[in-house]
């Protein structure tokens, strides 16, 4: 069965400083995309950075990265010189292949993340 | 504003009663899925609409259903609530079927007492 984990419930990082928080998945699908979302404190959720299971280089926008590890089934994001606005939850979520002709999307339970002044 | 519209986005009610969430897609997107967040669950899906029909189900309770009606707005009718039914319900729309990317609605928060 598809899943995906995330293992550290909390984290706290400083500001300015780069913070990785870690997704693991489980797939016997050959075609996938992994997502990470960021919801603050006001609840709603925010898109933040997709990866193909067939794409060749990581992921990033801006100050996300994502390192997809394949081999390892992990896909860890990096936020580079954290910001107080980044205190939230992370959320890594998986969608189907597509021979689950839906496009529903699997989550983990989340990371708090807390950027300390 | 991120082009998905829920309403109400909070609503209040007993235990046994029914009430009915909606949501308006994204000009342009065709699906429409359901969540629910709840404390103990985290984000679940619940229940995926493409133009009209139904595309996928997730843990969905039987007490629950939904519709997506010709001009792609959804509601989620949840009856004979429960205590453990509070939660936010989120809804989400994209252009695809079976892909794409996302577009989350702000939410409903539900409470039950």
């Amino acid at each position: 069965a598809q899943k995906i984990t995330q293992t550290q419930p909390g984290m706290f990082v400083q500001e300015k400083e780069a913070v990785t928080l870690d997704c693991t998945y489980d797939t016997s699908d050959p075609s996938y995309g992994l997502f990470w979302y960021k919801q603050p404190s006001s609840g709603e959720m925010i898109f933040l950075i997709y990866q193909g299971s067939y794409d060749q280089q990581n992921a990033t926008e801006g100050r996300y990265s994502l390192n997809f590890q394949k081999a390892r089934k992990s896909a860890n994001l990096v936020i580079s010189a954290s910001q107080l606005g980044d205190s939230a939850m992370y959320f890594c979520a998986m969608r189907e292949g597509y021979s689950g002709n839906t496009g529903k999307l699997i989550f983990g339970q989340g990371t708090t993340l807390q950027v300390k002044p | 504003d991120s082009g998905v519209t829920q309403t109400p986005k909070h609503l209040i009610t007993a235990t046994g009663q029914r009430v009915t969430l909606r949501c308006s897609p994204r000009s342009g997107d065709l699906s429409v899925y359901w969540y629910q967040q709840s404390l103990d669950q985290g984000l679940q899906f619940l229940i995926q609409y493409y133009n009209g029909e139904e595309r996928a189900k997730g843990n969905i309770l039987e007490r629950f259903s939904a519709q997506q009606f010709p001009d792609l707005h959804s509601e989620l009718n949840l009856s004979s609530l429960e205590l453990g039914d509070s939660a936010l319900y989120f809804c989400a729309s994209s252009v695809a079927g079976t892909g794409g990317f996302y577009t989350f609605g702000s939410g409903t928060r539900l409470t039950v007492v």
